[in-house]
């Protein structure tokens, strides 16, 4: 089945704790991106990769980072994470070229204490 | 960053009427895509379109692609309860990469 997985689904941790989403996707996608998903501010990018070894900063970067060093797998990084990055985390592959359909992982709940 | 202006914010409706929504830009867009999100779960996507004055359809859902590129819209026809939650626009700028601006979402309730 083509789908993209994250982990954990929820995550309760402290401030400074370092921590690392994995998201993985099965359809041999170019393109995968982090978004966070806040009440009233929608869905905002955080950094999003066009290949192995490619990536890119989207509208809110700070705090965060990540790598894709396979083309399946684009863990998201908080160094040091803070109450700020309490938030709904998904993961979203897209294939690329003429397509550009995202398609979005189950989401990662983290609270940052 | 960008962020697209949805609209309604929410909407209460009885069950088999028809629903419309919109969502605009300041920039110009090469791609709309519409999606669905359940609560818990992430975003399913519904419509994709790729050019200026498209219309699509998926089942009872239409979208289009306005001409000016800088707007969509959605429709749902003859509303049932699953259509029940939150519909997100997404956009992606020219010349951006796998960059993509959301709007701040439409929240549907169905009236049985």
């Amino acid at each position: 089945e083509a789908q993209v997985t994250q982990n954990p689904r929820y995550l309760i941790t402290v401030t400074g704790k370092k921590l690392t989403v994995t998201c993985s996707q099965n359809m041999n996608h170019e393109y995968m991106s982090w978004y966070r998903q806040d009440p009233g501010l929608g869905l905002r990018q955080i950094y999003y990769s066009m290949n192995v070894e490619v990536t890119d900063k989207g509208d809110v970067p700070e705090g965060y980072k990540v790598s894709r060093k396979e083309k399946r797998n684009f863990p998201l990084i908080l160094e040091s994470p803070s109450p700020n990055q309490t938030s709904l985390y998904f993961c979203a592959s897209t294939q690329g070229g003429s397509y550009n359909e995202q398609f979005f992982g189950p989401g990662t709940r983290l609270t940052v204490l | 960053g960008q962020q697209l202006n949805q609209s309604p914010q929410s909407m209460f409706i009885q069950e088999g009427e028809d629903v419309s929504m919109n969502c605009t830009s300041s920039s110009i867009f090469n791609t709309w895509l519409w999606y669905k999100q359940d609560p818990g779960e992430g975003p399913v996507l519904l419509i994709a379109l790729y050019k200026a004055g498209e219309l699509t359809s998926n089942g009872r859902l239409t979208a289009q692609f306005g001409i000016t590129r800088k707007d969509s819209f959605l429709n749902i026809s003859a509303s049932i309860p699953s259509d029940v939650g939150i519909y997100f626009c997404a956009g992606q700028p020219e010349n951006t990469g796998n960059q993509f601006y959301f709007g701040t979402g439409t929240s549907l309730t169905v009236i049985p």
